[in-house]
This record gives C-alpha cells, sequence and structure tokens, in this order.
C-alpha cells in the first residue's frame, strides 16, 4: 500500500543547531503539506506544495524554517536555528490535488526534540 | 477563513459504552468535512469523510459522523467503544484548498 514516508521518526538535536526533515509523498499526488503539531494540539499547517510551487507559507516562520520541493516530488524542512520552542510533531501529507474533495494521507511523523 | 471547534478535550468512556466526540466548524462557504485518528507516535489515520450527498458518513470500524448544515457540525459516534478505540480524534474542515483541524479530542476507554 503506498504511503507517506517521513524520516527520520525522531531527532534530539540542541538549540541553536540546524536541522532538517525529509519526507516523500505517495507517487502521484501534487500536493504536499508539512504541518506542525505542539503535544496536545492539532495539526497546524506550515507550508503547502502545489507541485514544486508554495501556495500557502503563511504559518512559516520564515527566519528560522525553510521548505523546498525542488523537482515537485519529494520535501525537506529545515529549521536554524532550532529553539526549544520547536520541540513538536512534524508531520508531512500529500494529496492528489489540493481540491476540496480530496484526502490528505499522513506519515509517521517526525518527532523534534530541542533541548 | 474557517475555525475548527472540538468541545471536548478529553472523553473517558468504558468498554461497550457509546461515545460521541462534538464538532462545530465556522466557515462562509462550502466545505467538506474529515474526522482522523491518531494512535500514540504515529501519523493521522482518516477515519471517514463528508464530502456530499448522505449526511450520514460511516466507517468500516463503527464509527458514524453526521453533517449538520443548519448547525455547522460534524459530530462523531459510536455505539459500542472498544479497548482498541482509545486514541485522539481529530476534526479536519478543508475550505478552498486549505485543509484544517481542530485541537483533538483524546478518548480513552476503560475495561
Amino acid at each position: 500500500e503506498a504511503e507517506v514516508a517521513q524520516s527520520p521518526r525522531y531527532k534530539i538535536t540542541e538549540k541553536s543547531q540546524a536541522v532538517a526533515f525529509w519526507c516523500d509523498p505517495i507517487s502521484g499526488h501534487a500536493t504536499l503539506y508539512w504541518y506542525r503539531q505542539i503535544l496536545g494540539q492539532g495539526p497546524e499547517l506550515l507550508v503547502q506544495f502545489q507541485d514544486e510551487s508554495v501556495v500557502d507559507d503563511s504559518q512559516l516562520p520564515k527566519d528560522r524554517f525553510s521548505a523546498e520541493r525542488l523537482k515537485g516530488v519529494d520535501s525537506t524542512l529545515k529549521i536554524q536555528p532550532a529553539e526549544l520552542g520547536d520541540s513538536a510533531m512534524y508531520l508531512c501529507a500529500s494529496s492528489l490535488a489540493a481540491g476540496m474533495n480530496t484526502e490528505a494521507f499522513f506519515g509517521q511523523g517526525t518527532r523534534l526534540t530541542v533541548v | 477563513a474557517q475555525s475548527v471547534t472540538q468541545l471536548d478535550s478529553q472523553v473517558p468512556v468504558f468498554e461497550e459504552a457509546p461515545v460521541e466526540l462534538r464538532c462545530n466548524y465556522s466557515s462562509s462557504v462550502s466545505v467538506y468535512l474529515f474526522w482522523y485518528v491518531q494512535y500514540p507516535n504515529q501519523g493521522l489515520q482518516l477515519l471517514l469523510k463528508y464530502l456530499s450527498g448522505s449526511t450520514l458518513v460511516e466507517s468500516i470500524n463503527g464509527f458514524e459522523a453526521e453533517f449538520n448544515k443548519s448547525q455547522t457540525s460534524f459530530h462523531l459516534r459510536k455505539p459500542s467503544v472498544h479497548i482498541s478505540d482509545t486514541a485522539e480524534y481529530f476534526c479536519a474542515v478543508r475550505e478552498d484548498y486549505k485543509l484544517s483541524f481542530g485541537a483533538g479530542t483524546t478518548v480513552t476507554v476503560r475495561a
């Protein structure tokens, strides 16, 4: 069964260090999402791609976060420098398109702990 | 812009008892509605969705949800829960291209 792949599953980093997460969406899915989920809260959209273009990054803290999807397939989310408040689960999801009736499929997530 | 409100953060329930998780949304346009389930340290899995047609939708594992346009609600119910239903449940709303989530409801099923 096709699934969204994320790595690493867990990451511990010191504050002020750089960290990167990788996501490989389901083959053929044009839309890719990065969400951040703080413990006890719902997922919050950080950035959404349609193919290689960003369609929404309004909630991405651009002073320290960056995201790219250069060939419109896999994607990398980077944080530099990491802060204690960045500790969270980072979820990647993909869907066939961004249309109203398309379901988003989620990966297992990357659990980030900043110490 | 839409917002999603899940009225209960924690719902303890005994095994084989019924459960209802409440979800309300605010939107001025048509939306599509989803319920996702998340087990510890896992990603989100789709439980069920309302896109169009019958306002009552069902999942394969006994959950159902009813879309009520006048009350802007999409409450999730199960008539008899199992221990394995212990998880966090998220209501989500898609308006235009954006998929937004509620804060989640933690369901704990006790024997």
